[in-house]
C-alpha cells in the first residue's frame, strides 16, 4: 500500500517557466514533508521540507505547498532552469527527529527543456 | 567528511549467489537505513538501525536479506541466494540523532545490483 503517492511519472518543462511537482498522501499521521532531488548514478539529497503547521515554505527558487485537507502537497520551481532536471522525491514522516524513517513517492522525472 | 560511501558501485552477479552490500555512514550519525529504488515502488525502506541497533527490519523483503551493523562505522546488506527480481538500486543513508523536525537523512550513492 503506497501510502505516499506521486502520479505524474515525468515532467518536460521549458526553462524559465513553472515546474509543479504533485505528492499525495493518506497517512494522517505525517506530519512532516520533504522533497529530496536525484541526479543520475547519484544518492537522493534533500531540497526542502515542511511542517504540518504551515500551509507554505519558501526557499529561493523552491517553494513548497501543503494541503492538509486534501492530503496533498507540491513543489514549485520558478523558474526552472536545466540543472533542475533531476527524479524528485516526495517523502513524508511521523514526528520529529533524524530516526523517524521516511516514507517515500516513487518519484517524478523532470526534463527542463531550453 | 566524506559523506556516505557504498561499495560496490556496481554489481552484477547470476541467480542463487550471493550478495553483499556495504556501507560506511558519516561518523557520528546514530541512524542508519537501507533502501531499494525500484521504478515500480520507488525508494523503499527495508530497514534502519540506532546505535547499531535494528529497529525496524520490516521492509527485509524475505528471508533471503539480512542486514547488519557490527560498529558504527560499517553496515552490510545480504542477499543469499540471490534473484533477478533483486535487480535494483541499494541506498544508504545516515542521520543524526536529534529532536528537530529538519534534520534530514543523507544518501549514499547507491550500488547498482543486476541478477542474471
Amino acid at each position: 500500500d503506497q501510502q505516499v503517492k506521486q502520479n505524474s511519472p515525468s515532467l518536460s518543462v521549458q526553462e524559465g517557466r513553472i515546474s509543479i511537482l504533485n505528492c499525495d498522501y493518506t497517512n494522517s499521521m505525517f506530519d512532516y514533508f520533504l522533497w529530496y532531488k536525484k541526479y543520475p548514478a547519484e544518492g537522493p539529497t534533500f531540497l526542502i521540507s515542511i511542517s504540518s503547521i504551515k500551509d507554505k515554505n519558501e526557499d529561493g527558487r523552491f517553494t513548497v505547498f501543503l494541503n492538509k485537507s486534501a492530503k496533498h502537497l507540491s513543489l514549485h520551481i520558478v523558474p526552472s532552469q536545466p540543472g533542475d532536471s533531476a527524479v524528485y522525491f516526495c517523502a513524508a514522516k511521523v514526528g520529529a527527529g533524524g530516526g523517524n524513517k521516511l516514507t517515500f513517492g516513487t518519484g517524478t522525472q523532470l526534463k527542463v527543456e531550453l | 567528511d566524506a559523506g556516505v560511501i557504498q561499495s560496490p558501485r556496481h554489481e552484477v552477479t547470476e541467480m542463487g549467489q550471493e550478495v553483499t552490500l556495504r556501507c560506511k555512514p558519516i561518523s557520528g550519525h546514530d541512524y542508519l537505513f537501507w533502501y531499494r529504488q525500484t521504478m515500480m515502488r520507488g525508494l523503499e525502506l527495508l530497514i534502519y538501525f540506532n546505535n547499531n541497533v535494528p529497529i525496524d527490519d520490516s521492509g527485509m523483503p524475505e528471508d533471503r536479506f539480512s542486514a547488519k551493523m557490527p560498529n558504527a562505522s560499517f553496515s552490510t546488506l545480504k542477499i543469499q541466494p540471490s534473484e533477478p527480481r533483486d535487480s535494483a538500486v541499494y541506498f544508504c543513508a545516515s542521520s543524526p540523532w536529534t529532536r528537530l523536525y529538519t534534520d534530514t537523512q543523507y544518501f549514499g550513492p547507491g550500488t547498482r545490483l543486476t541478477v542474471l
